[in-house]
């Protein structure tokens, strides 16, 4: 079975922390995903990356970066977090040959 | 206005019932439509995947596209209060692996 983890499941930081989300996927899978996920408006696509190294931005970039240095692993930054960027987190991996994406658990990230 | 559209209910029926959800959706070059079920505080996970226009059953689920109307429809049949959670709609076109969601409709089987 395809395995999406997530290095917390519930956060709290404060205004102005940096924040790092971490993602690892167990299938070898290319593309890897980041979302957010807020009642009423569904997911929304932050980040996603086809390749080591390689990122591009999706529907919501602003304040977010991403790093993905080995296959199996996909980082999400807050640079500066803030009461905004409250929300479910969520981390999606699918190969190359179809576009199912698997889902990690999600974070709850709370910024006060 | 948003390319998928769903409605976000809550939607509530008894044990047995015939849950009926749908979405619409702007981009006639979707090609690929899926549902997500998501159980409170978990992950999506895919429960029906279908290739462009027709109907595609998995046990007492179906799952309807219609590309001509830009409308596509999940039926979940004799449904159990474990069918329980939000069910998202997602949609893509071909060649591209990100994915467009609608909002998730949130349904509850009374025992």
């Amino acid at each position: 079975d395809v395995k999406v983890t997530q290095s917390s499941r519930y956060l709290v930081k404060r205004t102005g922390e940096k924040v790092f989300l971490e993602c690892v996927q167990d299938m070898d899978h290319e593309n890897m995903f980041w979302y957010r996920q807020d009642p009423g408006l569904g997911l929304r696509l932050i980040y996603f990356s086809y390749d080591v190294k390689m990122k591009e931005k999706g529907d919501i970039p602003e304040g977010y970066s991403v790093s993905r240095e080995k296959k199996e692993r996909f980082s999400l930054i807050l640079e500066s977090a803030s009461t905004n960027q409250t929300s479910m987190y969520l981390c999606a991996s699918n190969p190359v040959r179809n576009n199912e994406q698997f889902f990690g658990p999600g974070t709850r990230l709370t910024v006060l | 206005q948003k390319e998928v559209e769903q409605d976000p209910g809550p939607l509530s029926v008894p044990e047995g019932a015939i849950v009926s959800l749908n979405c619409t959706y702007s981009n006639s070059a979707f090609q690929y439509f899926m549902w997500y079920r998501q159980y409170s505080r978990k992950g999506p996970e895919l429960l029906m995947y279908t290739y462009s226009s027709g109907n595609k059953e998995d046990g007492r689920f179906t799952a309807q596209v219609d590309k001509s109307s830009k409308y596509i429809s999940l039926f979940i049949r004799d449904s159990q209060p474990s069918d329980s959670a939000t069910y998202l709609c997602a949609m893509s076109r071909s060649n591209d692996y990100k994915l467009s969601f609608g909002a998730g409709t949130t349904v509850t089987v009374r025992a």
